[in-house]
């Protein structure tokens, strides 16, 4: 079936740099997109999200970026500081009406002092 | 403000027995949804709701069951409870149209079958 995936399982970054985190989505009848931020123990936060017919969008030191020609979502983050530290997810709805949000694996942000 | 609560935080159960992961939200939200979340995977959804007295499944919906009999409330009950439900589970709630607006989450019950 169709399904919302990451290119990486772990990113380390320097504090300070900025961090992209990538997500491959399938469904091409898609037009709406989350990114999720994850912490120990916590459920996850909501960030970012974006509709289809928008390429991007920009949040507090945050930028989401969607590529619907090669299906393809990212997640920056300016300056990453070590509270940034969490798993973060992409999801997709699935197409209009089912009210349903897929969930990809997730990408581990590590930051390195 | 709450927000989504979720109650137990943490549960134990041997296999066979029953239990009801308990779900309310105070942001007046029409929708309301469980998934599962397990290790190196995604979150999976169970089971949703688009408002009082309505449910459907979600893609991983056999061995629970769920009601909405108010718009705050929408607990989640194991009949039967099998080690490959051990998970953590979530809850979480939006505005009408749960794939199209964000969905805010509790902090999960982590729940163990022996």
């Amino acid at each position: 079936g169709e399904s919302v995936g990451l290119h990486l399982p772990t990113l380390s970054v320097q504090e300070g740099d900025n961090s992209i985190i990538n997500c491959a989505y399938s469904n091409s009848a898609s037009d709406y997109f989350i990114w999720y931020k994850q912490e120990s123990g916590k459920g996850p936060q909501f960030i970012i999200d974006i509709r289809s017919n928008m390429d991007k969008r920009q949040g507090q030191r945050v930028t989401v970026l969607l590529n619907k020609t090669v299906k393809h979502l990212s997640l920056q983050i300016a300056a990453t500081q070590p509270g940034d530290s969490a798993v973060y997810f992409c999801a997709e709805n699935t197409p209009r009406g089912a009210q349903k949000l897929v969930f990809g694996q997730g990408t581990r942000l590590t930051i390195n002092p | 403000n709450a927000g989504v609560t979720q109650t137990p935080k943490f549960q134990v159960l041997k296999t066979g027995q029953s239990m009801t992961l308990q779900c309310a939200q105070d942001m007046n939200h029409e929708y309301m949804s469980w998934y599962r979340q397990d290790p190196g995977m995604g979150l999976r959804l169970i089971h949703y709701s688009v408002g009082a007295g309505i449910t459907d499944q979600g893609e991983v919906p056999n061995g629970y069951n769920v009601s909405r009999s108010t718009t705050e409330d929408f607990p989640l009950r194991l009949l039967s409870a099998a080690p490959s439900q051990t998970s953590v589970y979530f809850c979480a709630s939006s505005h009408r149209g749960g794939g199209n607006q964000p969905q805010h989450f509790g902090d999960g019950t982590r729940l163990s079958i022996l």
